[in-house]
């Protein structure tokens, strides 16, 4: 296991197209968080899934982003009709709280960078 | 509302003195605080936790309700500290809510 993947890396995009994006998390790890961070700030908080079910989800989000995790393992988070606002990295984090690892210590992926034109 | 104050973007220090990275919350609840760290070039990870009060890589960070603050430190700076260094607030690990960051320059 290499921890926590993302695909793409990277994403150009035009203003209105739809973009998706996946992460896959540490095997067996039942937590998975979406963030996004834009230049000079810190990740901010999306999503989370524990197993499949979306648990969280911020009130920042508008409606054209949704996120799934239909069988508890990989994820994938939709933005419909980009628009430059939303150019920034999209980071995915996982965590488990099962027995024999380390409770609660998000592990981050690379991120999606995503630019909209 | 939940919020985690960095006041410093950038921290410049030189090799072997001290260092404090100033956090700052506001929550209502418990907090669960953390310290993350991202060199370059590598992805986000986990510094260390208030809940743990362990020492990681000789970084330290107390935990001050009445302060409410969360801030880091190490007595020694290493030119290998110099990092982006995120403080972070946890709700029941089901939220994180991350500050803006402050980068540490280390020089030699």
């Amino acid at each position: 296991d290499t921890g926590v993947s993302q695909n793409p890396r990277h994403k150009i995009t035009k203003r209105g197209q739809n973009v998706t994006f996946r992460c896959d998390p540490i095997s067996e790890h039942n937590r998975l968080y979406w963030y996004r961070q834009t230049l000079g700030q810190g990740p901010e908080f999306l999503t989370y899934f524990q197993n499949e079910a979306q648990l969280e989800k911020s009130r920042l989000l508008s409606d054209r982003f949704s996120a799934e995790r239909p069988k508890g393992s990989f994820s994938t988070l939709e933005i419909q009709r980009t628009e430059q606002g939303d150019s920034a990295m999209y980071l995915c984090a996982s965590s488990s709280k099962i027995a024999g690892g380390d409770p609660d210590t998000q592990y981050f992926g690379p991120g999606t960078r995503l630019t909209v034109l | 509302a939940q919020r985690v104050t960095q006041p410093e973007k950038l921290l410049s220090v030189f090799k072997g003195a001290p260092v404090e990275l100033k956090c700052n919350y506001s929550y209502s609840g418990s907090p669960e605080l953390f310290w993350y760290v991202q060199y370059s070039r590598q992805r986000l990870q986990l510094l260390l936790r208030h809940i743990s009060r362990e020492s990681i890589k000789g970084f330290t960070a107390d935990l001050n309700k009445g302060e409410t603050s969360f801030h880091l430190k190490k007595p020694f700076a290493q030119e290998e500290d110099s990092a982006m260094y995120y403080c972070a607030l946890s709700i029941y690990f089901n939220k994180f809510y991350f500050g803006s960051g402050t980068k540490l320059n280390v020089k030699p």
